[in-house]
């Protein structure tokens, strides 16, 4: 039972490299977000998918860009990475009243 | 837009101490309301839930009930636990299935000592 799978689970990035982080459900849900969480600021909103061939952009969208494959798979792609995007992204896969299940993160330091 | 406001941390506790958690949220229509929890290294999990005014969700001795009237949905335990260490998070969500946006606060951390 996985759940929402996330990979990878660390990485480390030199500035302007780029990298997709992997994020799958096997719970058959529709909609499919990723957050990133920073000290002191809590979980913000990068974009999400509410259902498959859609996507739309959360708080802080900018530098990054998403691709939902297919149901189950939803990517989130960094182009140039800055040292600004140093995080902890999760993935999440929204059940219909809202009970959200979330990947184990990936930490991503970029220098 | 909707939003959600949390009490401040950190928050630190004896063990068997009581327990509040405020939170205060602005919302359209008739959000559903959650608490998850973050223990250090993993992802957020789901505490409890309620979906309509008056509801009361509750799990593993935390207990919230959503107040429409002051629109707040307070987490208490009557007796925490070292184990309850963790950080805390309010959430909620509008709209339908399909489309309705998941919310969070900016996180509440609680440390339980012996």
């Amino acid at each position: 039972n996985a759940g929402v799978t996330q990979t990878p689970k660390f990485q480390v990035l030199k500035t302007g490299q780029s990298m997709t982080l992997q994020c799958a459900q096997d719970m058959n849900h529709n909609s499919m977000y990723w957050y990133r969480q920073d000290p002191g600021m809590g979980l913000r909103l990068i974009y999400y998918s509410a259902s498959e061939g859609t996507t739309d952009k959360g708080e802080v969208p900018n530098g990054y860009n998403v691709s939902r494959l297919n149901k189950r798979e939803f990517s989130l792609r960094l182009e140039s990475a800055a040292p600004s995007q140093t995080s902890v992204y999760f993935c999440a896969s929204i059940a219909g009243f809202g009970e959200a299940f979330f990947g184990q993160g990936t930490r991503l330091t970029v220098v | 837009g909707n939003s959600v406001t949390q009490m401040e941390g950190p928050v630190t506790l004896s063990e068997e101490a009581f327990l509040t958690i405020n939170c205060t949220y602005t919302a359209t229509g008739y959000p559903s309301l959650f608490w998850y929890v973050q223990y250090p290294g993993e992802g957020l999990q789901l505490l409890l839930k309620a979906t309509k005014a008056d509801d009361k969700g509750s799990n593993k001795g935390f207990e919230a009930t959503y107040r429409k009237e002051t629109t707040s949905f307070h987490l208490e335990k009557g007796s925490v636990q070292v184990s309850d260490s963790a950080v805390y998070f309010c959430a909620l969500r509008t709209g339908g299935t399909s489309y309705g946006k998941l919310t969070f606060g900016q996180g509440t951390i609680l440390t339980v000592h012996p």
